[in-house]
């Protein structure tokens, strides 16, 4: 019954590591989206994916790689992880609107 | 300036009370806009979406837009201690679905 889920839901890792996180949704939306909430709460994205297709692509770090293997699923890896990398990170889904449905998050944590 | 201005509160109000939360948005091309709840430790769920100038309600809520004051409102009526929560407002501008996030207001309603 899970629209949007995500894994990990936590996840712990040290400087330099590369991590991945996966979302996957059955809403049968087109449209698929990472956001990253810091600390202060800000909800900010990073890519959005239509049909498998890169359609935004803000200002990150290339240490980060989204990957869109059909439109159900999407991926998020990061490699060489920093302190600053720390956050909550979300998986969206949509037709292409902005009434969009969030996954649980992945607070990721690195030491 | 800031997109998508919010004041982060914490917006006190009793129960029982109308609850009043100010949005304010800098693009004046901007088409749609949006209410999300997110309870602690959450992800974000839609609760209200308008795209005309005007009020727009749906049972406790109503959200009200003025583009020419690049402004959007939400009130909640008859405020319940479960609508603690903090309030995003978001917006989007332009063609690509792109949602950008105010920095939320923290909504308490006492007992």
């Amino acid at each position: 019954d899970t629209a949007v889920s995500q894994t990990p839901k936590y996840l712990v890792t040290q400087m330099g590591n590369d991590k991945s996180i996966k979302c996957e949704q059955n809403l049968g939306h087109d449209t698929m989206y990472w956001y990253k909430q810091d600390s202060k709460k800000f909800l900010k994205i990073m890519f959005s994916y239509n049909n498998k297709e890169l359609i935004i692509n803000e200002t990150v770090p290339n240490r980060f790689s989204p990957k869109s293997p059909d439109k159900a699923h999407l991926n998020l890896h990061i490699n060489s992880l920093e302190l600053g990398d720390s956050a909550v990170y979300f998986c969206a889904s949509s037709h292409g609107r902005g009434d969009q449905y969030f996954g649980p998050g992945t607070r990721l944590t690195v030491t | 300036q800031k997109e998508v201005e919010q004041n982060s509160g914490p917006l006190s109000v009793p129960e029982g009370a109308i609850a009043s939360l100010n949005c304010t948005y800098s693009d004046r091309g901007s088409q749609s806009f949006f209410w999300y709840r997110q309870y602690s430790g959450k992800s974000p769920e839609l609760i209200m979406f308008i795209y005309s100038n005007g009020d727009k309600e749906d049972g406790r809520f109503t959200a009200q837009l003025n583009k020419a004051s690049q402004y959007v409102s939400l009130l909640i009526r008859d405020s319940q201690p479960s609508d603690s929560a903090t309030y995003l407002c978001a917006v989007i501008t332009g063609t690509a679905s792109k949602l950008t996030f105010g920095t939320g207001t923290r909504l308490q309603v006492t007992l």
